[in-house]
């Protein structure tokens, strides 16, 4: 089993949906998720960064962490085509600056 | 734009050869980290250095090396090349004690 899990997709949505995008992970050490969009043919850019459990909200983005459980997500609402890229999870555990990164799940976002 | 910069953005070679890539990080930024990405590995940790000492690494093969100099570039030279090599190299960079990573925009190299 793999420390960080994500399924790859495609996940193809119409133009306004709400997206989710989720994560699980196995290491209970894990204590920082973090949330990449990667374009294509471009690096990753970080777009959200939290420690605790519950909701974190920026703009149309909220991520949500779920330590008992081991899942995290992210959940896009009006998704726009712009939108439309591979979103990379990252977990860490405390003490380590080096995040293990899921593999990422490709949204296409069509108007 | 990151504030990373990474040179050359494509790369084309044969098996054997040796390369060099080039990364600058944010100014400022005294951690710099070096990843390979391929279509079935996705985004690997290769090694990380920290005001030019290495602090850490992954899974970065013998044949691989890198180093940070005086005014913080780091260079990650690929030796012996082989096809499997093909991939995306990113160059990452942080403050110090920081998790949070960003990202250059990678150097394409494809191995023939």
């Amino acid at each position: 089993q793999k420390e960080v899990e994500q399924d790859p997709g495609p996940l193809s949505v119409p133009e306004g949906a709400i997206v989710s995008l989720n994560c699980t992970y196995s290491n209970s050490a894990f204590q920082y998720f973090m949330w990449y969009r990667q374009y294509s043919r471009k690096g990753p850019e970080l777009l959200m960064y939290t420690y605790s459990s519950g909701n974190k909200e920026d703009g149309r983005f909220t991520a949500q962490v779920d330590k008992s459980s081991k899942y995290i997500s992210l959940f896009i609402r009006d998704s726009q085509p712009s939108d439309s890229a591979t979103y990379l999870c990252a977990i860490g555990a405390g003490g380590s600056y080096i995040p293990t990164f899921g593999r990422g799940t490709s949204l296409i976002v069509h108007p | 734009d990151s504030g990373v910069t990474q040179t050359p953005k494509h790369l084309i070679t044969a098996t054997g050869q040796r390369v060099t890539l080039r990364c600058s990080p944010r100014s400022g930024d005294l951690s710099v980290y070096w990843y390979q990405q391929s279509l079935d590995q996705g985004l690997q940790f290769l090694i990380q250095y920290y005001n030019g000492e290495e602090r850490a690494k992954g899974n970065i093969l013998e044949r691989f090396s890198a180093q940070q100099f005086p005014d913080l570039h780091s260079e990650l030279n690929l030796s012996s090349l082989e096809l499997g090599d093909s991939a995306l190299y990113f160059c990452a960079s942080s403050t110090t004690g920081g998790e949070t990573q960003y990202f250059g925009p990678g150097t394409r190299l494809l191995v023939l």
